[in-house]
């Protein structure tokens, strides 16, 4: 079984829909992130959270949110989606220094 | 601001064609600097960490050197298996955030 796992994996929505991205890990880490990848940019950071009451605003927050629901479990959450919040959702693991990486989420927002 | 850029963005080679990749970056201090392997549709791989100067980590036909401006992950007798966006990412100390650069898309053609 894979160590950090993305739920949906695909997704298509319209524009003003309420989504929500979800991500569990058993690698025990206490460090989770979401991340955004478009095409010419790279990867960005939204958030990210050291623990269950611990979360951070990443470089481009703006239009989404998160909820730590335990150790495991970090959701991503974009509250009126629009289509330039098309694009590819990574979440990832730490325990120290390394990031590890879930399998993505490619969302398309019509 | 803390920034990575990666060169080429893009490099075929034949099957057994060895080379390098380059990551030049500028960060405040550096906590560590990130090799990754991402293939089509998934998620970043975790290749190497590199901590300070002079250090270098090898894997199979990979090998990550690192100065105080740039790191090369030099590719020896490269496989088409190889094939795969490279990318880079430093961070810097004191901060979570990982700051990617666009990648090296490589092609090793059999």
């Amino acid at each position: 079984d894979a160590d950090v796992t993305q739920t949906p994996r695909n997704r298509i929505t319209k524009t003003g829909k309420r989504i929500m991205l979800e991500c569990s890990q058993t690698k025990g880490h206490d460090r989770m992130y979401w991340y955004r990848q478009d095409p010419g940019l790279g990867l960005r950071l939204i958030y990210y959270s050291f623990d269950v009451k611990d979360i951070n605003k990443g470089e481009i927050s703006d239009g989404y949110s998160v909820s730590r629901q335990a150790q495991a479990k970090f959701s991503l959450s974009l509250e009126s989606a629009i289509p330039n919040q098309t694009a590819l959702y990574f979440c990832a693991t730490s325990g120290s220094y390394e990031q590890y990486f879930g399998p993505g989420t490619r969302l398309t927002v019509t | 601001e803390d920034q990575v850029t990666q060169s080429p963005e893009a490099l075929r080679l034949q099957e057994g064609e060895s080379s390098s990749l380059n990551c030049s970056y500028t960060v405040s201090g550096l906590r560590g600097l990130f090799w990754y392997r991402q293939d089509p549709g998934k998620g970043p791989e975790f290749l190497f960490t590199l901590y300070s100067a002079g250090e270098e980590k090898e894997k199979e036909r990979l090998k990550a050197t690192l100065t105080k401006k740039e790191s090369f992950l030099h590719i020896t007798a490269p496989k088409p298996e190889d094939s795969a966006t490279y990318l880079c990412a430093v961070q810097a100390d004191g901060s979570e955030k990982l700051v990617f650069g666009k990648g090296t898309k490589l092609t090793v053609n059999p």
